[in-house]
């Protein structure tokens, strides 16, 4: 089944030390996004990919990067986790090009959780 | 600017009552889209619907139910006999369209909870 994949699904990583979470879909999607949601609050977008144009929120934080090497695959790089990104990062994508697509639908993958220490 | 509502921060019901999710959007595009995803104990974005501005007709799914009125900027989200494995959060969210991407803009959720 064509999917967004998420790994890993729990993380565990140590303040400060650079930690990095990856996502891959085969949905063969142009667009792709990473979002954090912490704790009873709805996901915040961080920033997205239109094929290699990378699009950063405003508000989203420097420590926060990402990479798309190529269609299938987008990566998150925390560069200096703090305790307050501790949270669950969900990765999703839209732009279905297939009859029947709904190229405005976000479709999510099932998250990886990070815990800061 | 966009915004959306979903004023019930939980619901819980006993098993096989009918429950409605009520959402409110604000928007100054006339086209847009409408969503409801679920998202279970697990995590995942489960993508449930997506209604765009110019169908205002109501659809069922199952025992799911939506209805969606431009008057009153409402897509409320009814699940009918409820059952446990429809205990999740709920989120409604609008996005623009003809954009390049779908930025959506999430309501803050509602906590669905289903007692046997």
């Amino acid at each position: 089944d064509a999917m967004v994949i998420q790994n890993p699904r729990y993380q565990v990583t140590q303040f400060g030390k650079p930690v990095t979470l990856s996502c891959s879909q085969t949905l063969n999607h142009n667009v792709m996004y990473w979002y954090q949601q912490k704790s009873s609050q709805a996901p915040k977008l961080l920033f997205h990919y239109y094929d290699k144009d990378f699009n950063n929120e405003a508000d989203t934080p420097d420590n926060f990067q990402s990479r798309r090497p190529n269609t299938s695959f987008c990566f998150l790089d925390i560069r200096s986790p703090g305790l307050g990104d501790a949270a669950m990062y969900l990765c999703a994508t839209s732009g279905g090009k297939a009859p029947g697509d709904y190229q405005e639908t976000q479709y999510f993958g099932p998250g990886t959780r990070l815990l800061v220490l | 600017a966009q915004k959306v509502t979903q004023a019930q921060t939980e619901i819980s019901v006993v098993e096989k009552e009918d429950v409605t999710l009520d959402c409110v959007y604000e928007t100054r595009d006339t086209t847009y889209y409408l969503f409801w995803y679920k998202q279970p104990p697990s995590g995942e974005l489960v993508f449930l619907i997506r209604r765009n501005s110019f169908d205002e007709q109501n659809e069922i799914s199952g025992r799911y139910s939506w209805n969606f009125q431009k008057s009153t900027s409402s897509f409320n989200f009814t699940i009918t006999a409820s059952q446990v494995v429809d205990s999740a959060v709920y989120f409604c969210a609008l996005s623009e369209a003809y954009s390049s991407a779908s930025k959506i803009i999430f309501g803050s959720g509602t906590r669905l909870s289903i007692r046997p």
